[in-house]
Order: C-alpha cells, then sequence, then structure tokens
C-alpha cells in the first residue's frame, strides 16, 4: 500500500538559511510525487510535482526537489529561505485511481 | 472569485444540528473532492467527483452527505454530527481525476 512518511514535525530555520524537508514514500509503481504548501487559514498550494523524466524538478516560490528511488525520497530544498516561507508543508504520492495520499506534514517556522 | 472558493470558513454545531458546507471552482474543472484534515493526520480524501457522478466514497459515516448539482458546485450535508468530526474540511477540484488539484481555504468545522 502507498504511504508517506514525512519524519520532521517541526522545523525552526533563520532567515536566509537554507532548508531542506524530507518525505519518504512507498509505492510499488513508478510514483507520482507533489509538494504542497499551506499557510495559516489557507488551503493547500501546490508547489512542485515529479512525473518522470529530470529527477531534479523546479517549483514555484524558489523551491526545488529531488527525487532519489533508491532512497524513496523526495526532499524539498530552498537556498535561502524567507519569512513569507513560514508554513506547512505536505508532501503526497499519487496513486490508484488519480488520488493523493498525503504525509502529516512539517510546519517550518522562520526566526529572524 | 478566482479558484476554489468555500463557505462558511468557520462553523460550530451542535451534535443534533444540520448544516452544510458549500464549494465554488471558477477553474473549470470536472472533477472535484472533499477532503477531511485532522491535527497530525495525513489528509483523509472522503469523497469524489467527476462529471457529477460520485466515483468514491472512503468509507465515510452516512452523516456526510454529498452533493455535486454542476461540475462547479459541491456540498457537504452534515448531521447529527459526532465531536470527533471536529477538522478542517477542504475541497479542491482537478481536470479529468488528475493529481494536479487545486485546494480552497477550507472550512473549520468544530463539533460541540
Amino acid at each position: 500500500a502507498q504511504s508517506v512518511t514525512q519524519p520532521d514535525i517541526h522545523i525552526t530555520v533563520s532567515e536566509g538559511a537554507s532548508l531542506e524537508l524530507r518525505c519518504n514514500y512507498s509505492y510499488g509503481a513508478t510514483p507520482y510525487l507533489f509538494w504542497y504548501v499551506q499557510s495559516p487559514g489557507q488551503g493547500l498550494q501546490l508547489l512542485l510535482k515529479y512525473f518522470s523524466g529530470d529527477t531534479l524538478v523546479q517549483g514555484i516560490k524558489g523551491f526545488e526537489a529531488e527525487f532519489k528511488r533508491s532512497q524513496s525520497s523526495f526532499n524539498l530544498r530552498k537556498p535561502s529561505v524567507h519569512w513569507s516561507d513560514a508554513a506547512e508543508y505536505f508532501c503526497a504520492v499519487g496513486a490508484g485511481a488519480n488520488n493523493l495520499f498525503f504525509g502529516t506534514g512539517t510546519r517550518l517556522t522562520v526566526i529572524p | 472569485e478566482t479558484g476554489v472558493t468555500q463557505t462558511p470558513r468557520h462553523l460550530v454545531m451542535g451534535m443534533t444540528n444540520k448544516k452544510s458546507l458549500k464549494c465554488e471552482q471558477h477553474l473549470g474543472h470536472n472533477a472535484m473532492y472533499w477532503y477531511k484534515q485532522s491535527a497530525k493526520k495525513p489528509l483523509e480524501l472522503m469523497f469524489v467527483y467527476s462529471l457529477e457522478e460520485r466515483v468514491e466514497n472512503n468509507s465515510v459515516p452516512s452523516r456526510f452527505s454529498p452533493e455535486c448539482p454542476n461540475s462547479s458546485h459541491l456540498f457537504l450535508h452534515l448531521h447529527t454530527l459526532q465531536p470527533e468530526d471536529s477538522a478542517l474540511y477542504l475541497c479542491a477540484s482537478s481536470q479529468d481525476r488528475s493529481y494536479e488539484q487545486y485546494f480552497g481555504p477550507g472550512t473549520r468545522l468544530t463539533v460541540t
């Protein structure tokens, strides 16, 4: 069965520092992978997606993620975090009848 | 209005009340979804509508009753809810049941 694990519940980084949010998935076939961001009081916004091809994908707001099949991972990165990046981040795998399966999320706090 | 809108944004109801959540998408999509987001749990897919027909019902209790009168509108009718039903209810839409889903801001439901 498919599942997504986000091992970090909460991460705090300083503004301007680099960021990496971890995501591991379990799925028997080639995965479709996604990162969403949820700001307080808002719905989920798609940051980026991986379907096939280049394993390093670029998204909006300066984010990127790298698919590593050998590690079953799809970690999200940003070289320099801005205060407005404070939010909750969700990794998801697309499986089955075009359904999304989400992780439990990582809350990002940015300190000045 | 743009994107996916949801009303009301906040709802407090007693266990014997009947209420409805409304979702409207302005993206021209033909598939709509209801998700439940509870603290520290992954998003749970509740219902999927494609071309106004319900195509998925993930073992959701009958006290939740969805309705999709057209491809732009989705309702979730609630009756005799339990306190554990308190959560953020998210609506999403997509084109042709794709993985690329667009979310509304959610309705924060509190059952007292």
